[in-house]
């Protein structure tokens, strides 16, 4: 059974980077794209970007200038680090997985709450 | 960008009835459009893949349907566990975007 398990900082100050990773178990990377996608709390869905395991990317053009997803395959990790955060960034964070050519998310991991404060 | 709109935002509805669940593209997507069912505390669950098809262990009283702008969630014989927030998710253009969501609510 596949699982995703995000990790990383529940608290980062405004100006600074936040930093996540998301763990994949029960099966390989490969072959399969990783994306980042959050929730501000009590509000909807906003897809950040995705990965390829071969490091090509994708990101949301509302948020590129300051987003970077990378992949470690030898890890079966991909991370995320969006700079400059403001108490906007403030949400529930989610990895998951999807395989090309089918761009919505069977597998996602529980969460995780970051929040931007001083 | 595409947008997403669902409607309604709160719908209340008892556990037995039938429910359908609007979801508006701001221009054609296709078939290329998901739904997600969201428990609070949870991550969301797909649904419905290619506007019509259920994912892997969905039971068959979820239908979806629609294509280009309009598409619909049917939700047959509600249980209790249905009662949630679903969304929609166009991925016919990057970025994929998702609608604001429905809150099915037990009334």
């Amino acid at each position: 059974q596949v699982q995703l398990q995000e990790s990383g900082p529940g608290l980062v100050k405004p100006s600074e980077t936040l930093s996540l990773t998301c763990t994949v178990s029960g099966g390989s990377i490969s072959n399969y794209y990783g994306s980042w996608i959050r929730q501000p709390p009590g509000k909807g869905l906003e897809w950040i970007g995705y990965i390829f395991y071969t490091g090509s990317t994708n990101y949301n053009p509302s948020l590129k200038s300051r987003v970077t997803i990378s992949v470690d395959t030898s890890k079966n990790q991909f991370s995320l680090r969006l700079t400059s955060v403001t108490a906007a960034d403030t949400a529930i964070y989610y990895c998951a997985r999807h395989q090309p050519g089918r761009p919505y998310f069977d597998y996602w991991g529980q969460g995780a709450l970051v929040t931007v404060s001083s | 960008e595409i947008v997403m709109t669902q409607s309604p935002a709160t719908l209340s509805v008892s556990p037995g009835e039938t429910v359908t669940l609007s979801c508006r593209a701001s221009q054609s997507v296709s078939s290329n459009l998901a739904w997600y069912q969201q428990n609070p505390g949870q991550a969301p669950r797909l649904l419905i893949y290619g506007a019509s098809t259920r994912a892997t262990g969905i039971p068959a009283r979820f239908s979806g349907s629609g294509s280009g702008t309009e598409f619909t969630l049917t939700i047959s014989s509600l249980q209790s566990e249905d009662f949630a927030v679903y969304y929609c998710q166009q991925y016919n253009n990057w970025p994929y975007t998702f609608g604001q969501g429905t809150k099915l609510e037990i009334k």
